[in-house]
């Protein structure tokens, strides 16, 4: 599977939108981008995934770039209960391979 | 509906004791997948069964660790002579069907402590 960078730690202000970036400059045409997030003490949670085009649903919006390279996870409106570590994964293969991911923390 | 479930939420035990950790995966749901994370790390793979079969134990560490799910449903992780490197959160997933399209749900964990 690709590799993914993303940054460590982002801060967010409660009620804005969260914007978490991803890079998968080496993703394949067939691997999915995938998105998860983990509050302390819990499992992954799934949040969304995709192929090529954007997707959204109840939870957030993804957004991959035309060459696939990128993507950008989008929470419209963080509520402090987003505050999280947030997983993105390039996925071709049945298991996922988990990255250290991103520390969201939204502050009031 | 119910979601993944597994017992015990905790385990303590001492080091060369034997453990068995239980996944009870979403209902219908035919691919079972167990991960394990250790503090400050992102989930690792350790075995994904498709039905009753182990499809891919690559990520298992050594001959120790051990999983069955005989009727395609429950699934237990053994670890034999548990050493202290064991200590870790155990999370199990399950998919409808395996395949890269297909989302996995996790369970809570079980954190094992070995003393």
């Amino acid at each position: 599977d690709a590799k993914t960078t993303q940054p460590p730690s982002m801060d967010c202000a409660e009620g804005r939108a969260a914007n978490l970036p991803c890079n998968h400059s080496t993703i394949s045409g067939n691997e999915y981008v995938y998105w998860y997030r983990q509050i302390h003490s819990q499992g992954p949670q799934y949040i969304i995934h995709g192929l090529k085009n954007n997707e959204t649903n109840e939870m957030a919006s993804l957004i991959i770039t035309e060459d696939r390279k990128s993507s950008t996870l989008i929470l419209p409106h963080a509520t402090l209960r987003d505050t999280a570590v947030y997983y993105c994964i390039v996925r071709v293969v049945n298991d996922m391979r988990f990255g250290a991911g991103t520390r969201l923390t939204v502050k009031p | 509906g119910a979601g993944v479930s597994q017992t015990p939420s905790n385990k303590v035990t001492e080091k060369g004791k034997y453990v068995e950790l239980r996944c009870d995966p979403i209902s219908g749901h035919t691919a079972l997948y167990w991960y394990r994370q250790s503090l400050g790390q992102g989930p690792e793979f350790l075995i994904y069964f498709q039905g009753t079969g182990a499809a891919d134990d690559s990520g298992l560490p050594n001959d120790r660790f051990f999983a069955v799910r005989p009727e395609g449903s429950v699934s237990t992780l053994k670890i034999q002579r548990t050493e202290r490197g064991d200590s870790a959160v155990y999370l199990c997933a399950s998919s409808k069907q395996s395949g890269a399209g297909e989302t996995q749900y996790f369970g809570p964990g079980t954190r094992l402590l070995v003393l």
